[in-house]
């Protein structure tokens, strides 16, 4: 089946600590993003890539870093710089950047311990 | 800049009642796209429709339909007969097809909607 996969499904960090959601996708889609979602509130974007080693900020990129280094993969890592890291984070694809549908994986809750 | 407002935090209605979640929105360019999304408990985003700002025919997939009037800057979503599992968070979004926005899909706050049995 095609699709996005997020993992894990749930995520604890301690204070001081980077950790990385990952994002798989295999429906060779170039273009991928990352969006948080806090309670109440829409969507809002992280990080998106529109192609392979090629990456933009969102509107909200701080304390935040990704790698492309594979089509499929657009791994997140939430540093310690980010100092309101509890969310819910969509990992997203399209087949291209722009006006294309955007189609979302399952999400990733971040809880800080 | 481009904005998308959903005014309906919350809506509940009882099983086979109507309902209609509202969209307005602003953008600049004269092309753009627009989008609902439904998100059920589970969290992840369905995506529901796709529309072009040239295309203002309304559409109608099932219970759901969708009526886009460029005049009022809206893109309203109707669902009729409303069931239980159509309870969940249905987000409004806008992608322009040009200029600093490009590539970018900016939500709505989104509507709660509840239906009871």
């Amino acid at each position: 089946d095609g699709g996005i996969t997020q993992s894990p499904k749930y995520l604890f960090r301690k204070e001081g600590q980077n950790v990385t959601l990952s994002c798989e996708q295999n429906l060779n889609h170039d273009a991928m993003y990352w969006y948080r979602q806090d309670p109440g509130q829409g969507l809002r974007l992280i990080y998106y890539s529109q192609i392979v080693n090629d990456f933009q900020k969102g509107d909200i990129a701080e304390g935040y870093s990704v790698s492309r280094e594979k089509k499929e993969s657009f791994p997140l890592t939430v540093t310690s710089a980010q100092k309101n890291p509890t969310a819910f984070y969509l990992c997203a694809s399209s087949i291209g950047l722009g006006i294309e549908t955007q189609y979302f994986g399952p999400g990733t809750r971040l809880l800080v311990l | 800049a481009q904005k998308v407002t959903q005014a309906q935090t919350e809506i509940s209605v009882v099983e086979k009642e109507d309902v209609t979640l509202d969209c307005v929105y602003e953008t600049r360019d004269t092309t753009y796209y627009l989008f609902w999304y439904k998100q059920p408990p589970s969290g992840e985003l369905v995506f529901l429709i796709r529309r072009n700002s040239f295309d203002e025919q309304n559409e109608i997939s099932g219970r759901y339909s969708w009526n886009f009037q460029k005049s009022t800057s809206s893109f309203n979503f109707t669902i009729t007969a409303s069931q239980v599992v159509d309870s969940a968070v249905y987000f409004c979004a806008l992608s322009d097809a040009g200029g600093t926005s490009y590539g970018k899909l900016t939500f709505g706050q989104g509507t709660i909607l509840t239906v009871h049995p």
